[in-house]
């Protein structure tokens, strides 16, 4: 079993749409987990952290649910400028070992 | 410097033939990655490095590859031997102790 699961998409929505990605991971010892974004031929950018208590940064909302070890991404209102691949990551000791990334979750926001 | 920092940007090479490739991370981050991404695949940990320390190799870090930091500044990344198989982006990123990672814009290397 892969330690971070992602559904590849790719997930076609219109402007406007609300869009939500799930990740699962594998190892219950994960302590830090984030969401990143990535353009296409780009390289990969923190988007955000995502904390137990869920947390919110304008349209995109993160949750994360520690008993079944999946991790949420919540877009409202999207816009084109969100099309891109997004990442799910996590890592097993806060700060301490190098992050696993997911596949990514392709985006497209259409007009 | 505002960025890590990556070159060249592209490499194309000779299956066969060694290649290096240099990362300048942000000046004052303690730690150094360098992962590799191929089509469709997320980015995957290859080595990292807490100042000049080498602290841990994936099992993907095959003996023809070796990295290096020797002075906890900037790092290399040299594939010898190279194979189709290696061909990929290699990005390099750099974080404080426990903080998110900065990436490079990676360099792309073209086994042919």
């Amino acid at each position: 079993r892969k330690e971070v699961e992602q559904d590849p998409g790719p997930f076609n929505v219109p402007e406007g749409a609300t869009v939500a990605f799930n990740c699962t991971y594998s190892n219950s010892a994960s302590q830090s987990f984030f969401w990143y974004r990535q353009d296409c031929r780009k390289e990969p950018k923190l988007l955000m952290s995502v904390y137990s208590s869920g947390n919110e940064d304008g349209r995109f909302t993160a949750q994360l649910n520690r008993a079944s070890q999946y991790i949420s991404l919540l877009i409202r209102d999207s816009k084109l400028s969100d099309s891109a691949t997004y990442l799910c990551v996590v890592s097993s000791n806060s700060g301490n070992t190098p992050l696993v990334f997911g596949k990514g979750t392709r985006l497209s926001v259409i007009a | 410097d505002t960025g890590v920092s990556q070159n060249p940007r592209h490499k194309i090479t000779k299956r066969g033939q060694n290649v290096t490739f240099r990362c300048d991370p942000i000046s004052e981050h303690n730690r150094l990655y360098w992962y590799r991404q191929t089509l469709g695949q997320g980015p995957e940990f290859l080595t990292y490095f807490q100042n000049e320390a080498q602290l841990e190799k994936s099992r993907l870090l095959s003996d023809r590859f070796s990295a290096e930091r020797p002075k906890g500044s900037f790092s290399t990344l040299e594939i010898q031997r190279t194979e189709q198989g290696d061909s990929a982006m290699y990005l390099c990123a750099s974080s404080p102790l426990h903080e998110g990672y900065t990436f490079g814009s990676g360099t792309r290397l073209t086994v042919v």
